[in-house]
C-alpha cells in the first residue's frame, strides 16, 4: 500500500529565510507527487506536480520539488519565504492507472518576522 | 467563476439529523471526490466518481451516500449523524487519465452537536 510521512508537524522560519519541507513516500510502482498548500480556513490549493522526466520541478510563488527516487523523497523548497506561505503543506502520493492519492499528515508553517 | 464550489460552507446540526452536502465543477473533469479531514487535518479519500459512476468507495459507514446526477455533481448525504462526523469535508474533482493533479474545493465544516 501507498503510504506518505511527513516526519515534521510543525516548522518555524524567520521571513527571508529558506525553507525545506520533507516528504518520504512509500509505493512499489512508479509514483506521482505532489504539494498541496491549505490556508487557515480554504481548501487545498496545488502547488507543484512530479510524474516524470526532470526531478526537479517549479511551482507557484516561487516553490520547487525534488524527486529522489533513491531516498523516496519529494522535499519541497522555497529559498525566501514569506509571511502568506504561514499555512499547512501536504504531500500527496499517488501512482499511474490509480486515481487515489494518499495525502501525508501535513507540516504547519509558521513565519516569523 | 469558482472551479470546484461546495454549499454550505458551515454546518451545525444535532445528532440522529439528516444532511447533504453539495459539490459542482465547472471545470469540465470527468472525476469527483469527497474527502474528510480530521481535527488533527488528517486527509483521507471517502468517495470517487467518473462520469457518474462509483469507481472508489473507502471504508466509510453506509449512512454516507454519494450521489452524483451529472459529472459536474458530487453531493454527499449523510444519514444519522453522529459526533464523530465532525470534520471538514472537501470536495474535489480532476481530469483523470494522464492529469491526475486533484482540484479542491473550499471545504465544508460539520459540527454535530
Amino acid at each position: 500500500a501507498q503510504s506518505v510521512t511527513q516526519p515534521d508537524i510543525h516548522i518555524t522560519v524567520s521571513e527571508g529565510a529558506s525553507l525545506e519541507l520533507r516528504c518520504n513516500y512509500s509505493y512499489g510502482a512508479t509514483p506521482y507527487l505532489f504539494w498541496y498548500v491549505q490556508s487557515p480556513g480554504q481548501g487545498l490549493q496545488l502547488l507543484l506536480k512530479y510524474f516524470s522526466g526532470d526531478t526537479l520541478v517549479q511551482g507557484i510563488k516561487g516553490f520547487e520539488a525534488e524527486f529522489k527516487r533513491s531516498q523516496s523523497s519529494f522535499n519541497l523548497r522555497k529559498p525566501s519565504v514569506h509571511w502568506s506561505d504561514a499555512a499547512e503543506y501536504f504531500c500527496a502520493v499517488g501512482s499511474f492507472g490509480n486515481e487515489k492519492l494518499t495525502f501525508g499528515t501535513g507540516t504547519r508553517l509558521t513565519i516569523i518576522p | 467563476d469558482t472551479a470546484v464550489s461546495q454549499t454550505p460552507k458551515y454546518l451545525v446540526t444535532q445528532m440522529g439529523n439528516d444532511k447533504s452536502i453539495k459539490c459542482e465543477q465547472n471545470l469540465g473533469h470527468d472525476t469527483m471526490y469527497w474527502y474528510k479531514q480530521d481535527s488533527k487535518k488528517f486527509l483521507k479519500i471517502m468517495f470517487s466518481y467518473n462520469n457518474k459512476e462509483l469507481i472508489i468507495n473507502e471504508t466509510v459507514p453506509n449512512r454516507f451516500s454519494p450521489k452524483s446526477p451529472d459529472k459536474a455533481h458530487l453531493n454527499l448525504h449523510i444519514n444519522s449523524l453522529e459526533l464523530g462526523d465532525s470534520a471538514v469535508y472537501f470536495c474535489a474533482s480532476s481530469q483523470g487519465g494522464t492529469s491526475y493533479e486533484q482540484y479542491f474545493g473550499p471545504g465544508t465544516r460539520l459540527t454535530v452537536t
